[in-house]
């Protein structure tokens, strides 16, 4: 499969345990923080998202916390399971040209 | 299926031989872009375009050139390839400009040589 990032951060944990993937963002004023999943191979996949007024918001196995205070984004993922290994990243939707702005990602491995 | 479809998925190329990479997406999509991903620095975006004939660069446009004659096609060009774009290249649509959800190609990986 495709090798998106040699210098990732990673996390490995065991299957049904917890995830739990962070991000620091930097531009205060993006309305929404998303988080993309990509698996090898593919393009990346929306997740979830949250607006910037919002602490938290729950989607399917997934919960996405945003503290402004200290600007940063975290994703958790309940009973991990084999096929949420993947590479994980943060964006950030900046209304200049609509773009996504990505963070570097973090490569999580679930053991069986 | 929706779905955003890029050709090809490999090519290797040489120095200074012009090449397109072609986007297709089935969902009437007025917003789409294109990124470049590398090790250690993440997606960057390269052009994008809000609706047909409107395009502008993002943040390395840098020797690509883009153009949106239809709404569902996007393509990149690269007039003259050089070794520093060997990259993987991904094309994305949305639904407008504020929506968050992206749909990506598969990627396209070139390699400059």
């Amino acid at each position: 499969g495709e090798s998106v990032g040699l210098h990732l951060p990673t996390l490995s944990v065991q299957e049904g345990d917890n995830s739990i993937i962070n991000c620091a963002y930097s531009n205060s004023a993006s309305d929404y923080f998303i988080w993309y999943k990509q698996e090898s191979g593919k393009g990346p996949q929306f997740i979830i998202d949250i607006r910037s007024n919002m602490d938290k918001r729950q989607g399917q196995r997934v919960t996405v916390l945003l503290n402004k205070t200290v600007k940063h984004l975290s994703l958790q993922i309940a009973a991990t399971q084999p096929g949420d290994s993947a590479v994980y990243f943060c964006a950030e939707n900046a209304y200049q040209g609509g773009k996504l702005i990505f963070g570097q990602g973090t490569e999580l491995s679930v053991k069986p | 299926e929706a779905q955003v479809t890029q050709n090809p998925r490999y090519l290797i190329t040489v120095t200074g031989k012009k090449l397109t990479v072609t986007c297709s997406q089935n969902m009437n999509h007025e917003y789409m872009s294109w990124y470049r991903q590398d090790p250690g620095l993440g997606l960057r975006q390269i052009y994008y375009s809000m609706n047909v004939e409107v395009t502008d660069k993002g943040d390395v446009p840098e020797g690509y050139k883009v153009s949106r004659k239809e709404k569902r096609n996007f393509p990149l060009i690269l007039e003259s390839p050089s070794p520093n774009q060997t990259s993987l290249y991904f094309c994305a649509s949305t639904a407008g400009l504020m929506n968050t959800e992206a749909f990506f190609g598969q990627g396209t990986r070139l390699t400059v040589v």
